[in-house]
């Protein structure tokens, strides 16, 4: 099956660092991929989709300077948190769609706990 | 405005029984209706799916249903085993072409009893 892998797992870093999480997709091409927030107790919030070669699209209400994203490749995207503060701790979750057929489901990676000292 | 809902927070059922896990959606533009179950620590993993011209969607176990009259779908397991305990979410999506965003329900938590 179609498989995303997520790195790092988990980062703990001091307020003011950036910080760059990747998600891959191993074994398809993804032209898009999909960037997640969740906190604790609550839902998979949609933060912005990327699509290899051009800019993200971003949920209203995300700061698109705060949190960049780079899909320079069918096979990878990146997230960077960019000057990071205690309240952007939270799960981070990429996904995947496994091809070019829209009823392809999502594929997620196993996400990225970022806490912000 | 939470457009997808799972009312349970909750659900504990004995091992070998039917686990019926609710969602209920308001925005009348979803088509396509998925269910994730999330271990802690990990990405949710795809279970099933549904699109809005069936009522129904059958693999193994798991079972979707869809009313769409009454905006409401629910996932059945049955029989229920322990590695089912997990958190189960349900995603809704309107499918046009390019058009992927799923919007996820708050989750429900699974305890299957042996």
């Amino acid at each position: 099956g179609a498989v995303v892998s997520q790195h790092p797992s988990w980062v703990i870093c001091k307020s003011g660092t950036s910080v760059k999480i990747e998600c891959r997709s191993l074994d398809f091409q993804a032209t898009t991929m999909f960037w997640y927030r969740q906190f604790p107790k609550q839902s998979l919030m949609l933060m912005a989709t990327s699509n290899e070669g051009s800019k993200a699209t971003y949920e209203q209400g995300v700061e698109k300077d705060k949190f960049l994203i780079n899909h320079a490749s069918l096979t990878l995207s990146t997230l960077t948190v960019t000057s990071a503060h205690p309240e952007d701790s939270s799960f981070y979750i990429c996904s995947a769609r496994g091809g070019a057929d829209s009823n392809q489901p999502q594929h997620f990676g196993d996400g990225t706990r970022l806490s912000i000292l | 405005d939470q457009q997808v809902k799972q009312n349970s927070p909750s659900l504990s059922v004995q091992e070998g029984r039917i686990s019926i896990l609710n969602c209920d959606y308001t925005n009348s533009m979803f088509d396509y209706f998925l269910w994730y179950k999330k271990y802690p620590a990990e990405g949710p993993t795809f279970l099933i799916s549904i699109s809005s011209i069936k009522d129904k969607n059958e693999d193994g176990r798991f079972t979707v249903f869809l009313n769409k009259s009454a905006k409401h779908l629910s996932l059945h397991i049955v029989p229920s085993q322990p590695g089912d305990s997990a958190v189960y979410f349900c995603a809704a999506t309107p499918m046009w072409f390019g058009n992927e965003k799923l919007t996820f329900g708050t989750g429900t938590r699974l305890t299957i009893i042996p």
